[in-house]
């Protein structure tokens, strides 16, 4: 069981937008603003596409967005296209030593 | 470019070692600033931190790993290794190496390398 939680999967059809939910605790989520979001292709490793809740780093496509309410960190993608069908999971600062928690994952199918 | 990239053997048999390299281009891990993470994921499954070293050989260990693991650093060669003792089929995954600037305070690994698949097999 991973230490935050995400839905298992999400779909939508091309051009919709989704979201991805993320959920943790004050610890972690909710009480720093910290929280990342990696795209995996299978096959491939996962690529950072947002950062610090909301701050996409260089190369990183506009249609990604990401937000934070209370313990919950959200992924948005508008404009939905084939190739964002890939797996999405969050990763957030925690005050332990580990310092980083994984969130389960989430498969995007593009319908 | 930062690459990062992990080298040895795809296949171990269980109670064996799994020994994995990962060399870093376009960086140097003694500048700072950075832990060095191995992260591994099992087959259709999340990522699992199992654990992270600075350049000065500090170390942190997954709680569930760590009577078994050893992440250790070769600044000379640019490169961090881990070793992880007695498999079983249980640490059949692909290993990922990862940076990570947690020490400077960017909370999210921004460079990943491959990763290799492990299989621990007769």
């Amino acid at each position: 069981q991973s230490a935050l939680t995400q839905p298992a999967s999400v779909s939508g059809s091309p051009g919709q937008s989704i979201t991805i939910s993320c959920t943790g605790s004050l610890s972690d989520v909710g009480g720093y603003k910290y929280v990342s979001w990696y795209q995996q292709h299978p096959g491939n490793a996962p690529k950072l596409i947002i950062y610090d809740v909301s701050n996409r780093p260089s190369g990183a496509s506009h249609r990604f967005s990401g937000s934070k309410s209370g313990n919950t960190a959200s992924l948005t993608i508008s404009g939905l296209q084939a190739e964002d069908e890939a797996d999405y999971f969050c990763i957030s600062y925690t005050s332990t030593s580990i310092h980083l928690l994984f969130g389960g994952g989430t498969k995007l199918t593009v319908l | 470019q930062v690459q990062l990239q992990e080298s040895g053997p795809g296949l171990v048999k269980p109670s064996q070692t799994l020994s994995l390299t990962c060399t870093v281009s376009g960086a140097s891990i003694s500048s700072g600033g950075y832990y060095w993470s191995w992260i591994r994921q099992h087959p259709g499954k999340g990522l699992e931190l199992i654990g992270y070293i600075y350049y000065t050989g500090s170390t942190y260990y997954s709680p569930s790993l760590k009577s078994r693991l050893t992440i250790s650093v070769d600044t000379s060669q640019n490169q961090f290794s881990l070793k992880l003792n007695s498999v079983t089929a249980a640490d059949t995954a692909v290993y990922y190496c990862a940076r990570d600037g947690a020490y400077s305070g960017n909370y999210y690994f921004d460079y990943w390398g491959q990763g290799t698949l492990v299989t621990v097999s007769s």
